[in-house]
């Protein structure tokens, strides 16, 4: 069964850090994108970053330059740094797979599963 | 960046009602559109993929159709358990981003 589990959330205060993890498992971890998704309450759903497979990190603005994703293939594991954190960034974060890719292409854009989620709360 | 306008925000319908989602780009996107449904307190699922596509398990109650800048999802025949938020999704890899959501409830 594929399954993608997150830790690490808890409360923070204003410009503090906090580093997310997701532990994989059901499935190649090596040969896909991951992401992180995040979700403020009874907001929508805002994308947070992504990793290729080569470990090519992409961001929106909002967190660029805050934020920093990795993985750790060997361990089938993603993880999420946050620094310098906003009230504006608590929320329940999610990690997600992304893309498959083979040795030659990359397929896919949607992000299926997701974990169950981890909350972050930021406030003094 | 690709913005993604949904519309409506929130939907009242009837068991057994037909019910229809938009979403419109504000560039091509091809078919690059996903959509989803999230129950409250709940991860997000996928349920249609490149616009028409349907994951493997869905009910097929649920179809997706579009390309370019506007997309479409439907449910046929509303079912209590379609009471959720639905999201659409593009992807203009390596960015993406959301639609505001459409919250379903039942009339």
């Amino acid at each position: 069964e594929v399954q993608l589990v997150e830790s690490g959330g808890g409360l923070v205060q204003p410009g503090g850090s906090l580093r997310l993890s997701c532990a994989a498992s059901g499935f190649t971890f090596s040969s896909y994108d991951m992401h992180w998704v995040r979700q403020a309450t009874g907001k929508g759903l805002e994308w947070v970053s992504a990793i290729g497979t080569a470990g090519d990190p992409y961001y929106p603005g909002s967190v660029k330059g805050r934020f920093t994703i990795s993985r750790e293939n060997a361990k089938n594991s993603l993880y999420l740094q946050m620094n310098s954190l906003r009230a504006g960034d608590t929320a329940v974060y999610y990690c997600a797979r992304g893309r498959y890719c083979s040795s030659t292409s990359c397929y896919g854009g949607w992000f299926d599963p997701w974990g169950q989620g981890t909350l972050v709360t930021v406030s003094s | 960046d690709i913005q993604m306008t949904q519309s409506p925000s929130s939907l009242s319908a009837s068991v057994g009602d037909r019910v229809t989602i938009t979403c419109q780009a504000s560039q091509d996107i091809s078919n690059y559109l996903n959509w989803y449904q999230q129950k409250p307190g709940k991860a997000p699922k996928l349920l249609i993929y490149d616009a028409s596509n349907l994951e493997t398990g869905v009910p097929s109650r649920f179809s997706g159709s579009g390309s370019g800048t506007d997309f479409t999802f439907t449910i046929s025949s509303l079912q209590p358990e379609d009471i959720a938020t639905y999201y659409c999704q593009q992807y203009d890899n390596p960015l993406y981003t959301f639609g505001q959501g459409t919250k379903l409830e039942i009339k």
